[in-house]
């Protein structure tokens, strides 16, 4: 039973580019969390969706980043015209539903924006 | 806003040692969490706690969940070399859910 899949597990971007994080959830789990993490800190939550929807974006930034996750394939963080503060680690996580408090995180995708 | 205070930010002690670390709020929890990250990877789920005075452990690992539900504790009995990494507590922002707020983390380093 493959874990969280996360990739690219390293992404470099030049400022202006656009940046796509992909996030497989652990096989059953419909509840998909994205996270950022700068160095040397702790976890701040961006997102959750469930298939199709997007439960709560508090976390997010309001401009240049968006989420989904469609009914078929993985749910994609994107970044568009990145710039340097965006260089950071990106979990996700996913877990089998609202009582699934026990979230499972992937590798994460290290983005370097340079 | 809800927030997540661990200490100490770091250790770092002798292999066979024992350790221990807490984490505190000003606001109530139903669950606590407690993950440990490695370099490079993301974190993992080591204890899960649902209920206030609850101790619950995962080999040398030990964990509690305050009774005043503010904290919770995690110790690590006779650390191993591979005990090395940082530890987060976490809590869930809102009832039922994966969304979750985390410490600062806890760096532990053991010496051989």
């Amino acid at each position: 039973n493959a874990g969280v899949m996360q990739n690219p597990r390293h992404l470099v971007r030049r400022r202006g580019q656009e940046a796509r994080l992909r996030c497989s959830p652990m096989k059953g789990h419909s509840h998909v969390y994205w996270y950022r993490q700068l160095p040397e800190e702790g976890l701040k939550f961006m997102v959750y969706l469930q298939k199709e929807n997007i439960i709560d974006e508090s976390g997010m930034p309001k401009e240049r980043f968006s989420a989904e996750f469609p009914k078929e394939g993985p749910s994609i963080l994107r970044i568009q015209q990145v710039v340097r503060g965006d260089s950071a680690a990106y979990f996700c996580a996913s877990s089998p539903g609202t009582e699934g408090l026990e979230a499972f995180f992937g590798q994460g995708t290290r983005l370097t924006v340079v | 806003g809800q927030q997540l205070n661990q200490s100490p930010q770091s250790m770092f002690i002798q292999e066979g040692e024992d350790v221990s670390m807490n984490c505190t709020s000003s606001s109530i929890f139903n669950t606590w969490l407690w993950y440990k990250q490695e370099p490079g990877e993301g974190p993992v789920l080591l204890i899960a706690l649902y209920k206030a005075g609850e101790l619950t452990s995962n080999g040398r690992l030990t964990a509690q969940f305050g009774i005043t539900r503010k904290d919770s504790f995690l110790n690590i009995s006779a650390s191993i070399p591979s005990d090395v990494g940082i530890y987060f507590c976490a809590a869930p922002r809102s009832s039922n859910t994966g969304k979750l707020i985390f410490g600062q983390g806890t760096t532990l380093q053991v010496k051989p």
